[in-house]
């Protein structure tokens, strides 16, 4: 079956814009989760969501950063007043809960703030 | 907190060479382990894990034990291929409770840029 898409791949955007991240996850899996791979700081937590709540937003690095989920299914990541610091790849992942902890990974967004 | 080292690269080897990529961790509990592989252009994908203490992972000839008393979960091939180039990532999952969900985020290592040449 389909794995997890993410929209756009890459995006360019100048700094001070708001940008918009999409992440559609494996149809049926209730759990989902956003990191963030960048130089220097590896790949690290944003936040998690169980169906349409995010019981651990402990990642996310300012408040500029938010996220949500609707219908159980699709995750939209956005960054207020992008930062050059911001410039990263943007992963997302799911799993099927219940029990069953596997994370599923898209491919990405390149977000590049100039 | 939870952490994961791993061994700095980038590792580059022939083809057919013995292949090991180093990962401790620290954490609280009992986690369970992971190696992820990242091929160039592709998403993460998990390549292997280990849930308890002493057991073994392995896929596509690639292995590695969880070794409790060393906090230790280093990955191991005995012939690499071209093939294998990639980055590798060490992580763990420790149980934690959020909203009377339990649920397991992932902390990564820093990653390892594997080369093979032919």
């Amino acid at each position: 079956g389909a794995g997890v898409s993410q929209s756009p791949s890459n995006k360019v955007t100048e700094k001070g814009k708001d940008v918009e991240l999409r992440c559609d996850p494996i149809s049926g899996h209730t759990a989902l989760y956003w990191y963030r791979q960048s130089l220097g700081q590896g790949l690290e937590f944003l936040i998690y969501f169980q169906g349409n709540s995010a019981p651990d937003k402990s990642g996310l690095p300012s408040d500029r950063f938010s996220a949500e989920r609707t219908g159980g299914s699709v995750s939209t990541l956005t960054i207020q007043r992008t930062q050059q610091e911001d410039s990263a790849v943007y992963l997302c992942a799911s799993t099927p809960g219940r029990g069953s902890y596997e994370q599923y990974f898209g491919p990405g967004t390149r977000l590049t703030v100039t | 907190g939870n952490s994961v080292t791993q061994m700095e690269g980038p590792v580059t080897l022939s083809e057919e060479a013995f292949l090991t990529i180093n990962c401790t961790y620290t954490a609280t509990g009992y986690p369970s382990l992971f190696w992820y592989v990242q091929y160039p252009g592709e998403g993460l994908q998990l390549l292997l894990k280990a849930t308890k203490a002493d057991d073994k992972g392995s896929n596509k000839g690639f292995e590695a034990t969880y070794r409790k008393e060393t906090t230790s979960f280093h990955l191991e091939k005995g012939s690499v291929q071209v093939s294998d180039s990639a980055v590798y990532f060490c992580a763990l999952r420790s149980s934690a409770n959020a909203g009377g969900t339990s649920y397991g985020k992932l902390t990564f290592g820093q990653g390892t840029i594997l080369t093979v040449h032919p």
